[in-house]
């Protein structure tokens, strides 16, 4: 099946820097999504682009689908930023159309 | 907006006991899934359901596990002897004709 890895793992930022996590996956896909999970353990969906880029308020989003790769940037973290960071994809063909996830990065914001 | 919603929220019961886990998907979803979270590890697909009948099962979907749209709304997970190592967050998910997956917000169930 598809490989899904994030990096980094774990990620600690003082509030108000900036960060970027990447995800990387080992085939074609036609579905990426980026969820937040927060501390209550719901996942949030956070953007829906398996190509392009996407903004909504502080965060943004890059899929390469090309190269195989996605980037979510957070500018300005704030302490509810923290949690784990989650990207999932779906491999392009065939009529499965379930999400393979990595691992996820663990972000810990600091006021 | 349309969300999909799960019952209960946490649920607590004895090794061997059955438990039935609800979602309702969003109304005009055709494509609806089970996922699972144990503890401190990554998101995996169980399972997906579409035209009332199951598309694609992973290799933990096996036949202590099942999934029944009972009426127009509904999508229920059924274990029936439950183990200790089915402790975990369980999601429900729903998608249109689009890729795009929406998830619920978990049911956190408790194997003692």
């Amino acid at each position: 099946g598809i490989q899904v890895e994030q990096s980094p793992p774990d990620l600690i930022l003082q509030e108000g820097a900036n960060s970027t996590l990447r995800c990387n996956f080992s085939d074609s896909v036609n579905n990426l999504q980026w969820f937040h999970q927060n501390p209550w353990g719901q996942l949030i969906n956070l953007f829906y682009i398996p190509s392009g880029t996407k903004q909504n308020g502080r965060l943004s989003a890059t899929t390469v689908a090309t190269e195989r790769y996605s980037l979510l940037y957070i500018s300005s973290s704030q302490t509810t930023d923290s949690g784990v960071y989650f990207c999932a994809v779906r491999r392009r063909g065939g009529s499965a159309r379930q999400l393979t996830f990595g691992s996820g990065t663990q972000l810990t914001v600091l006021p | 907006e349309p969300e999909v919603t799960q019952t209960p929220s946490h649920q607590v019961t004895q090794m061997g006991q059955e438990v039935i886990l609800r979602c309702v998907p969003i109304s005009n979803h055709l494509y609806f899934y089970w996922y699972r979270q144990i503890l401190g590890q990554k998101v995996e697909f169980l399972v997906s359901f579409y035209n009332n009948e199951i598309s694609e099962k992973s290799e933990i979907f096996d036949d202590q596990f099942s999934v029944e749209r009972p009426d127009g709304s509904n999508f229920t997970l059924k274990i029936r002897s439950t183990k200790l190592e089915d402790s975990a967050m369980y999601f429900c998910a729903s998608s249109s004709e689009s890729y795009e997956q929406y998830f619920g917000p978990g049911t956190r169930l408790t194997v003692t």
